[in-house]
């Protein structure tokens, strides 16, 4: 059983369209944190939200938490091909050990 | 970035033969890991350590094992290689005062034939 869901698991888009990516759980977690892996290359962190209902942006990204920490949501305004990549959700169960459940990503690719 | 190392970048050996990949951190962070990552299945935990000398299994430890000597170095040994463990190894530390945020290796692709 898969803690962490992710969806879409594929997306194939053109530069310049906005995008919706899901990560979502049953349990609740103490923090989820969302990483980008670009081919041949170890995930690099992008943003860590922690408190329900926390919206984060990190340029043309918008990063948020589910009120019930149990979900949450990546938005992409007009892509580009740089932003092509692996992109993985990850957490600690509340209550549960610090050591993160990772979901299995939304290949992302975005044709210029 | 984070300070840290993996080696070999790739390695190609035989079913049978033992296998180390070590993972070398700059940060000083308590916290170490040892994931594989196979298309299908994302990333899963094979090992961590908590501490020098400290470690326990993950979900996939079967056929490895790891040892801890030192902060900064971090081990994985594959006791007798399996074509199934042909995959990509990442290693990943954590530490300070966020440890649930990890902070990834390059990567060591190992084929196992």
């Amino acid at each position: 059983t898969q803690l962490l869901e992710q969806s879409p698991q594929f997306l194939s888009i053109q530069e310049g369209e906005n995008l919706t990516v899901y990560c979502n759980s049953s349990s609740v977690f103490s923090s989820l944190q969302w990483y980008r892996q670009e081919p041949g290359e170890g995930p690099v962190l992008l943003v860590t939200v922690v408190t329900g209902g926390e919206v984060k942006k990190l340029k043309r990204l918008t990063f948020q938490f589910g009120d019930a920490r149990k979900d949450s949501s990546l938005h992409i305004t007009a892509a580009q091909p740089g932003d092509t990549g692996l992109y993985l959700c990850a957490g600690p169960i509340s209550g549960g050990s610090y050591i993160p459940t990772f979901g299995r990503g939304t290949s992302l690719i975005v044709h210029p | 970035d984070a300070g840290i190392t993996q080696s070999p970048r790739h390695k190609v050996t035989e079913t049978g033969t033992p296998v180390t990949l070590r993972c070398h951190q700059t940060e000083n962070h308590r916290y170490m890991y040892w994931y594989r990552q196979d298309p299908g299945h994302g990333l899963r935990l094979i090992h961590y350590s908590y501490g020098v000398k400290d470690t326990d299994k993950g979900e996939v430890s079967d056929g490895y094992s790891v040892s801890r000597s030192k902060t900064e170095d971090f081990l994985l040994t594959l006791e007798s290689a399996t074509s199934s463990q042909t995959s990509v190894y990442f290693c990943a530390i954590s530490g300070g005062t966020d440890k649930e945020t990890q902070y990834f290796g390059p990567g060591t692709r190992l084929l196992v034939l």
